[in-house]
């Protein structure tokens, strides 16, 4: 069965660094979406992207975030330079349409920053 | 902006009892989704909810979509232990400059006793 692949599992970072999480989407799908998990809070929704850019994104997505999808294959989120408050968990997901279709999640990258 | 309010937070059953989680949006959806999450795990498409007043069964089961497509109910018949973890509603609004993205509910963690 086709899934979406999330590296890596876990990143520590010192806050202020860069970091940059990689998703592998499925292969016929065409809208890629970024959620983040604080530890015990619901799934919040960061941003969507469709034919090469950002459709929508949240409040949260500010200035020090950004998507890429460099070669066709990956979808990448890039945080400029961490806060402490962007710990949690980051899913990615994959949908071949918008309506009417699930999204496929990642199995997360875990982000704590010290 | 659109929020998905879910209760209750928590529940605590025996096995073999029933367990209902509740969703309301704060706006009318295009559709809405159920999700579960495993302690430790990403969300896993459950089913989706299209139609007013539309009701699906899997199993033990029940979802049900209200008919103005505000609120949606998980009902689980006779709980047994595979079905711990969090049930998530997750309200999908198509339309504008809005392409698939989900809004999640806060989660309904449900926790089995043998």
């Amino acid at each position: 069965e086709p899934e979406v692949t999330q590296t890596p599992s876990h990143q520590v970072t010192q806050m202020g660094q860069e970091v940059i999480l990689r998703c592998v989407p499925i292969s016929n799908h065409l809208y890629f979406y970024w959620y983040r998990q604080i530890l015990g809070q619901k799934v919040e929704f960061l941003v969507s992207f469709y034919n090469n850019e950002i459709s929508e994104k949240s409040e949260i997505f500010d200035d020090q975030f950004s998507v890429e999808r460099p070669d066709g294959s990956n979808f990448t989120l890039k945080i400029r330079s961490t806060k402490l408050e962007d710990s949690a968990m980051y899913f990615c997901a994959s949908s071949r349409r918008t309506l009417n279709t699930e999204a496929f999640f990642g199995q997360g990258t875990r982000l704590t920053v010290v | 902006g659109q929020q998905v309010m879910q209760i209750p937070q928590y529940q605590h059953v025996q096995e073999g009892e029933d367990f209902t989680t509740y969703c309301n949006s704060s706006t009318t959806l295009s559709n809405i989704q159920w999700y579960k999450q495993r302690p430790g795990g990403h969300p896993v498409f459950l089913i989706q909810l299209v139609k007013s007043g539309e009701v699906k069964k899997q199993k033990r089961l029940t979802f049900q979509f209200g008919e103005a497509k505000k609120n949606s109910s998980l009902h689980i018949t006779a709980t047994q232990t595979t079905d711990v973890g969090t049930y998530f509603c997750a309200g999908l609004k198509v339309g504008g400059t809005s392409y698939g993205k989900l809004t999640f509910g806060q989660g309904t963690i449900l926790t089995v006793h043998p």
